[in-house]
């Protein structure tokens, strides 16, 4: 089944824990992307990657750490999580970027981290 | 800075009702608006898309309309049913080749459909 695998499901940490929450996708996708969704605030774009090697900054980077050294993987590193960093995250692939194609995105099913 | 307003945050609708979500932006870059719809405990998912060539797109009871002089468009569901209870994301995209692969939405808006 073509997916995109998020874990934990669920996380919770004390401030200050270095943690990594791993998403893979099996469907050999160059776009990977990373969002995190807040009450009100819809879903803000945290990292995302175009290729292995290559990632870049979204909307509301700091704190957060990626990495992009297979194409299937694109983990999400906080070194130091705050209490800030509560939310629910997604990680997200797609084959074309965002604006080509017609197929958009896919999503893994979320982490909601806690911390506390 | 939200580039994507979307309204209103909440609907709540009867049976066989139409649903009508709206959504503006400012970026006159975007050029790629589709609509996702988020079931409790799940991802989001692609539910219709449109690019600014055409006012009107229809996927079964879905219909995006857009307006592109107004720099607004808007999803609607005709005949709503309870199944379509969720939460529906617009977003929007530049279409471009250079380094931004950005895709931004909108704030959501919760959905109910009673029976």
């Amino acid at each position: 089944e073509a997916q995109v695998t998020q874990n934990p499901r669920y996380l919770i940490t004390v401030t200050g824990k270095k943690l990594t929450v791993t998403c893979s996708q099996n469907m050999n996708h160059e776009y990977m992307s990373w969002y995190r969704q807040d009450p009100g605030l819809g879903l803000r774009q945290i990292y995302y990657s175009m290729n292995v090697e290559v990632t870049d900054k979204g909307d509301v980077p700091e704190g957060y750490k990626v990495s992009r050294k297979e194409k299937r993987n694109f983990p999400l590193i906080l070194e130091s999580p705050s209490p800030n960093q509560t939310s629910l995250y997604f990680c997200a692939s797609s084959f074309y970027p965002p604006g080509q194609g017609n197929y958009g995105y896919t999503f893994g099913s979320g982490t909601r981290l806690t911390v506390v | 800075q939200q580039q994507v307003k979307q309204s209103p945050q909440s609907l709540i609708v009867q049976k066989g009702g139409i649903s009508i979500i709206n959504c503006a932006y400012e970026n006159t870059a975007f050029d790629y608006f589709p609509w996702y719809q988020q079931f409790p405990g799940k991802g989001p998912a692609l539910l219709i898309a449109i690019r600014p060539d055409v006012s009107e797109k229809k996927e079964g009871r879905f219909t995006i309309s857009f307006n592109k002089s107004a720099k607004q468009f808007s999803l609607h569901i005709m005949d709503s049913q309870p199944g379509d209870s969720a939460t529906y994301f617009c977003a929007a995209s530049p279409l471009s080749w250079d380094s931004s692969y950005k895709l931004i939405f909108g704030s959501g808006t919760r959905l109910l459909v009673r029976p």
